[in-house]
């Protein structure tokens, strides 16, 4: 049983250069979505799914696409990095009702 | 979702038991409190959560006042590996707060040998 699966671990962007992070999980959870965590900051909710085909906003959008096709796989699209967008990010699954949710090991993005 | 309210640090010598509170004054009824850990440069850890009796497993316990209105999570005998940023979390369990976790900065536990 892998979990929630992130990759890649490391990356680093040239401003402008556009690219997707993976994330896939294998208890198949209805929830899924993608928080960002910033130096001295908790986790800010960037874009969460509550199945295949359906996906929202959460707290920090801006710059981010997502799609939701199967129910394991969760990737997060970056179209245009930006320096702002330099952070770890976070891939978390879940069942819908009140359980436990679970994280990914994060990736770590630099933009320069 | 209720905002919660936790002491920024802690320290706890090893082998005793940590204690960490968490304010949730605003909370309402169908609102469950989770608490969540995340060690250095790792994804968040699952700890506990609960409604509004105690609740215990492996990990921790989880005591919230009969009001609600506050909870203590407490890990018996804290090791040094114990060390880690502590979030308390309330989520709601209806329409679309039911699918957020929203973290706060948490409370950084340090566990000294």
């Amino acid at each position: 049983n892998a979990g929630v699966t992130q990759t890649p671990k490391f990356q680093v962007l040239k401003t402008g250069q556009s690219m997707t992070l993976q994330c896939a999980q294998d208890m198949n959870h209805e929830y899924m979505s993608w928080y960002r965590q910033d130096p001295g900051m908790g986790l800010r909710l960037i874009h969460y799914s509550v199945g295949a085909g359906i996906t929202d906003q959460g707290e920090v959008p801006n710059g981010y696409n997502v799609s939701r096709s199967t129910t394991e796989d969760f990737p997060l699209r970056l179209l245009s990095a930006a320096p702002s967008q330099t952070s770890v990010y976070f891939c978390a699954s879940r069942q819908l009702r009140n359980t436990e949710a679970f994280f990914g090991q994060g990736t770590r993005l630099t933009v320069v | 979702d209720a905002k919660t309210t936790q002491p920024p640090s802690m320290d706890c010598a090893e082998g005793r038991a940590a204690n960490l509170p968490c304010n949730h004054s605003t909370i309402s009824g169908n609102e469950y409190v989770y608490w969540y850990r995340q060690i250095h440069s790792q994804g968040p850890q699952y700890i506990i959560h609960g409604l509004k009796n105690n609740e215990t497993n492996e990990m921790a316990s989880l005591i919230i006042t009969e009001d609600r209105k506050s909870s203590t999570l407490i890990l018996p005998h804290a090791t040094l590996r114990d060390t880690a940023v502590y979030y308390c979390i309330v989520r709601g369990n209806s329409g679309g707060s039911n699918y957020k976790l929203t973290f706060g900065k948490g409370t950084l536990l340090t566990v000294n040998p």
